[in-house]
């Protein structure tokens, strides 16, 4: 089944304890993105990347980092949490970067930074 | 935690009736719009996409209006139905790789 996941899916941590939620897309797809959504402010994107060692910054990535080593793989790190980073994170990824595509998102992962 | 659901415009139908859910778009140059419908629990779904060279698209149940003098983009549902509860997203592409997302309406269809 084609598809984008994500692990964890719900994830409780303390202020400046690093963590990753990892991602993975089974479709062969180049474009992945990050998002984070929260009320009243809509998805915003945080990085993407183009393709395989191509990553540039969305429209939030302060406190965030990415890589994308591989094709399918595309993790977001967070090397120091902190509680403004609550929030409902998706990662996404299309066929092409160009923008006119769809793009297919996974189940989200819940993140709560006390 | 906090549902998305919150602070978004809410659209309340009953089964049956056509349900239409609006979006005002930002970028004039914005070349490419996709609606996505996103369920309680659940990441977003690609309903219907329509590109700046045409004014209307239509799939199952589902009718895209694209008007691109007042930037305004709306999504028609036929005969809802309580499934089609959820958040809608309209987001539009106006540069290489960034899709920018409306804020989303929230659809309530009573039986």
């Amino acid at each position: 089944e084609a598809q984008v996941t994500q692990n964890p899916r719900y994830l409780i941590t303390v202020t400046g304890k690093k963590l990753t939620v990892t991602c993975s897309q089974n479709m062969n797809h180049e474009y992945m993105s990050w998002y984070r959504q929260d009320p009243g402010l809509g998805l915003r994107q945080i990085y993407y990347s183009m393709n395989v060692e191509v990553t540039d910054k969305g429209d939030v990535p302060e406190g965030y980092k990415v890589s994308r080593k591989e094709k399918r793989n595309f993790p977001l790190i967070l090397e120091s949490p902190s509680p403004n980073q609550t929030s409902l994170y998706f990662c996404a990824s299309s066929l092409s970067g160009q923008g006119r595509a769809e793009q297919f998102f996974g189940p989200g992962t819940r993140l709560t930074v006390l | 935690g906090e549902s998305v659901g919150l602070h978004l415009p809410t659209l309340s139908v009953q089964e049956g009736d056509n349900s239409i859910i609006n979006c005002a778009y930002s970028n004039s140059a914005s070349d490419y719009f996709i609606w996505y419908k996103q369920e309680s629990g659940k990441g977003p779904q690609f309903i219907i996409d329509i590109r700046s060279n045409m004014d209307k698209r239509q799939g199952q149940r589902v009718t895209v209006l694209l008007n691109k003098t007042v930037k305004h983009l709306s999504l028609q549902i036929a005969a809802t139905q309580p499934g089609d509860s959820a958040v809608y997203f309209c987001a539009e592409n106006s540069g290489y790789s960034t899709l920018t997302f409306g804020k989303g309406t929230m659809l309530l269809v009573s039986p």
